[in-house]
């Protein structure tokens, strides 16, 4: 079945180290994000991307960096700049295209980061 | 800027009651509209749609109508199970934003079924 993948499923940080989420898709979509969701606030957009090389900020990306090499991967690193990073995130994607707006997002089930 | 409210939670009810959960939306233009649901742990999993006016998105027994004079959308169900107990995020999206989809999410209404 296709679908996202997620990993780890739990992860823990220490003061002043980077952690890398991974996110892998075989869903053969265009577009991916990464999200961050805390208690009562919803989901805010870190990144996206739409292609292979390209990548955009989306409204909290300050203390995080993302790759796309690959269609299939999107991984999102959690710099020491980032100081509230204990959360849970969301890897989504999207097929392309004009018709991109009109289409649901597929997500992984997330990965929860906690500071030591 | 587009913004979607919803009705605070937790929502408890009992098993069989009727549902709903209020969605209003502000956007420009003419947004897709979404219902999104999550487990315990888990990710969101797409649970209806629309994409114009007057639409009816509905599926496992929710419902939801695209209502563009007064810009809701609210979900409805009329029969809950003890399963239905989840999170549920209204959204909506640009249909025109090109190549990626720009999203904007509810804070989420907790649903607890209770036996």
């Amino acid at each position: 079945d296709g679908g996202i993948t997620q990993s780890p499923k739990y992860l823990f940080r220490k003061e002043g180290q980077n952690v890398t989420l991974s996110c892998e898709q075989n869903l053969n979509h265009d577009a991916m994000y990464w999200y961050r969701q805390d208690p009562g606030q919803g989901l805010r957009l870190i990144y996206y991307s739409q292609i292979v090389n390209d990548f955009q900020k989306g409204d909290i990306a300050e203390g995080y960096s993302v790759s796309r090499e690959k269609k299939e991967s999107f991984p999102l690193t959690v710099t020491s700049a980032q100081k509230n990073p204990t959360a849970f995130y969301l890897c989504a994607s999207t097929g392309g295209g004009q018709t991109a707006g009109n289409q649901p997002q597929h997500f992984g089930d997330g990965t929860r980061l906690s500071i030591l | 800027g587009d913004s979607v409210t919803q009705m605070e939670g937790p929502v408890t009810l009992s098993e069989e009651a009727f549902l709903t959960i209020n969605c209003t939306y502000t956007a420009t233009g003419y947004p897709s509209l979404f219902w999104y649901v999550q487990y315990p742990g888990e990710g969101l999993q797409l649970l209806l749609k629309a994409t114009k006016a007057d639409d009816k998105g509905s599926n496992k027994g929710f419902e939801a109508t695209y209502r563009k004079e007064t810009t809701s959308f609210h979900l409805e169900k009329g029969s809950v199970q003890v399963s239905d107990s989840a999170v549920y995020f209204c959204a909506l999206s640009d249909p025109y934003s090109g190549g990626y989809q720009k999203v904007t999410f509810g804070t989420g209404t907790k649903l607890q079924v209770i036996p």
